[in-house]
């Protein structure tokens, strides 16, 4: 088991809501990346956060958006959710120049109704 | 931009019989390619991943692949299939390594036959 914990584990909102997630990295990584996993795909890259920064981004629209914070733990919030960001969104923690691979947590599913 | 395909969406063996599992990527850059394991209602876990060097990497669990850089294949094997390796498996390219920005394939659902 990783030590990457995710929380909520799983939740229910609305079309138009808004909605935040949260991820607390392993112990020594200094770097936060978060994906969307739908129903029978593989994960998508949203972005990557490094020293409190977005640190590349990946096809996702602006109301997708995060924070790292000074403990490089992190969130991924979502405004005006749509339907179809109904998925697993996975958090994954590294350290960066550190040459070793990323840990991903349990994971969030998030369902849109 | 880099690109991941993983042939064929669902595959079966038989307990006891080889798994082979296929992976096929572009990269304009030299990749570093890993090979990821997901159980039901469960994150990510990683199986074996290829850097530099020796181009057979032995993972987790038996598992094992080969970088084929002239076939730009990273397929991943097991010699004999256990009921336990019953998961979907997604293999994934980074153009980095320690700062992954990993892209990943639509995965391979492997089930295993009694």
């Amino acid at each position: 088991e990783t030590g990457v914990t995710q929380s909520p584990t799983h939740l229910i909102k609305t079309r138009g809501q808004q909605v935040t997630l949260r991820c607390s990295s392993q112990s020594g990584h200094n770097t936060v990346s978060w994906y969307q996993q739908a129903l029978g795909q593989g994960p998508q890259f949203i972005f990557q956060y490094y020293r409190e920064e977005e640190n590349g981004r990946g096809n996702f629209p602006p109301r997708f958006s995060g924070l790292q914070f000074p403990n490089y733990s992190s969130e991924l919030n979502v405004n005006a959710l749509e339907l179809d960001d109904s998925a697993l969104y996975l958090c994954a923690s590294s350290l960066r120049g550190g040459y070793t691979e990323a840990f991903f947590g349990q994971g969030t599913r998030l369902t849109v109704v | 931009a880099q690109s991941v395909t993983q042939l064929g969406s669902h595959v079966s063996v038989s307990e006891g019989a080889l798994v082979l599992l296929r992976c096929n990527y572009s990269s304009s850059v030299p990749p570093y390619l890993f090979w990821y394991v997901q159980y039901p209602n469960q994150g990510l876990q990683l199986l074996l991943k290829y850097t530099t060097g020796a181009t057979l990497v032995k993972g987790i669990n038996g598992f094992e692949a080969e970088f084929k850089k002239s076939e730009t294949s990273f397929h991943l094997t097991k010699p004999s299939a256990h009921m336990s390796d019953a998961a979907e498996y997604f293999c994934a390219v980074s153009e980095n390594f320690g700062n992954e920005k990993l892209t990943f394939g639509t995965g391979t659902r492997l089930t295993i036959i009694p």
